[in-house]
């Protein structure tokens, strides 16, 4: 099993709906949670960055981190056809105390591609 | 804004051959990452950097080496190539602070026939 499950999709929807895309997790030790956009044939761009539960909104994006349920969402309000993008969550401990560089690394879903059709 | 750069946004090679991927980050950042990035598999840590001259194996680094003789640049060797190493490669930088928000280039594409 992998520790960051994501659905790959594609996922197809009309333009001004909401959008929902979804990670679970199986690593209880995962403290920060983040979301990255990927347009085609470029590097992925940083969209949203939580540190443990709750939520957290920036503009037409919303984060949400279930830390008891192992799941984290990404809300896109008014969908735009510029939000056409493939979506990676990606998420790391906080390992502080235990070692310097060990929560240097990110564990990243596979990505969903997102398709909004205007 | 951060930069980092890639010397290569395509490339071909021959099995075999000694391949050297370039990064360059503009930001003064003390950690630098190599990923691959396939279909189905996502984005998978090859290796990665906090210092200049310190290396880390990530989750995929046989049949890849890393120098970091300077803090902005890090590169990527793979030593002798193979069709396996088909793929795209992606450096980040992130900061020590917040080493959790990394920032991307935006990719070597490597086809080895």
């Amino acid at each position: 099993q992998k520790e960051v499950e994501q659905d790959p999709g594609p996922l197809s929807v009309p333009e001004g709906a909401i959008v929902s895309l979804n990670c679970t997790y199986s690593n209880s030790a995962f403290q920060y949670f983040m979301w990255y956009r990927q347009y085609s044939r470029k590097g992925p761009e940083l969209l949203m960055y939580t540190y443990s539960s709750g939520n957290k909104e920036d503009g037409r994006f919303t984060a949400q981190v279930d830390k008891s349920s192992k799941y984290i969402s990404l809300f896109i309000r008014d969908s735009q056809p510029s939000d056409s993008a493939t979506y990676l969550c990606a998420m790391s401990a906080d390992s502080r105390g235990v070692s310097n560089f060990g929560n240097e690394k990110l564990t990243f879903g596979t990505g969903t591609r997102l398709t909004i059709i205007p | 804004d951060v930069k980092v750069t890639q010397s290569s946004r395509y490339l071909v090679k021959r099995t075999g051959e000694k391949v050297f991927l370039e990064c360059v980050q503009d930001m003064d950042h003390e950690n630098m990452f190599w990923y691959r990035q396939d279909p189905g598999l996502g984005l998978r840590l090859i290796y990665f950097s906090y210092d200049v001259k310190m290396k880390e194996k990530g989750d995929i680094p046989e049949g890849y080496s890393v120098s970091r003789e300077k803090k902005e640049r890090f590169s990527l060797i793979l030593e002798s190539a193979s069709t396996n190493q088909t793929s795209m490669y992606l450096c980040a930088s992130s900061d020590r602070p917040r080493h959790n928000e990394q920032f991307f280039g935006p990719g070597t594409r490597l086809t080895v026939l």
